[in-house]
């Protein structure tokens, strides 16, 4: 059974950093893409962060390029996203996928940037 | 930029009608298209990829159709288990959401 679990959640002051992770069993990480989603409370869906097998290539939207860093460490089925210089707006619940299109999930852990 | 714009963005229908969704693409996304379905509290789950496929153990009365820039939900009898917020998803150039809709049990 595929499972993904975040973790490294919790509350943050604006302009300070914050590490999540995202154990994966299952299935055989080293062979999938991975993507960071978020989700603001009570919005939509937000694509973050998606890196490759290999860890090569890395890709981010506008909103979050060259604050946030997504990695993986595939001998552990770990992915990482690396959260710097944090904005209220980006306060939302996160969730690791197996890229694309997005047929596993974990539950998701919430951040909180706030003074 | 692609847009991806959901409509209607809220939907109240009855126990067995037939319920559709639309998704439409602000350009061509040559079928790279997927549905998930999420209830309150909890994360999204995959219904239909690449426009028309069902995902495994997704129920039947789902379905997905389209090409091109308009792509359509369809849910052939609403059960009162399908209330959920449904979001469409392109994966051509980059993965992007459209904003939802909820729908709920008349």
């Amino acid at each position: 059974e595929v499972q993904l679990v975040e973790s490294g959640g919790g509350l943050v002051q604006p302009g300070r950093s914050l590490k999540l992770s995202c154990a994966a069993s299952g299935f055989t990480f080293s062979n999938y893409y991975m993507a960071w989603v978020r989700q603001a409370p009570k919005k939509g869906l937000e694509w973050v962060a998606t890196i490759s097998t290999s860890g090569s290539r890395t890709y981010y939207p506008d909103s979050v390029k060259g604050r946030f860093t997504i990695s993986r460490d595939n001998a552990k089925s770990s992915l990482y996203l690396q959260m710097n210089s944090l904005k209220s707006e980006d306060t939302a619940t996160y969730y690791c996928a197996r890229h694309v299109p997005f047929a596993y999930w974990g539950q998701g852990t919430l951040v909180t940037v706030s003074s | 930029d692609i847009q991806m714009t959901q409509s209607p963005s809220f939907l109240s229908a009855s126990v067995g009608d037939r319920v559709t969704l639309s998704c439409k693409a602000s350009q061509s996304i040559y079928n790279n298209l997927a549905w998930y379905q999420q209830k309150l509290g909890e994360a999204p789950k995959l219904l239909i990829y690449n426009t028309n496929s069902l995902q495994t153990g997704i129920p039947s009365r789902f379905s997905g159709s389209g090409s091109g820039t308009d792509y359509t939900l369809a849910i052939s009898s609403l059960q009162p288990e399908d209330v959920a917020t449904y979001f469409c998803q392109k994966y051509y150039s980059g993965p992007t959401f459209g904003s939802g809709t909820k729908l709920e049990i008349k």
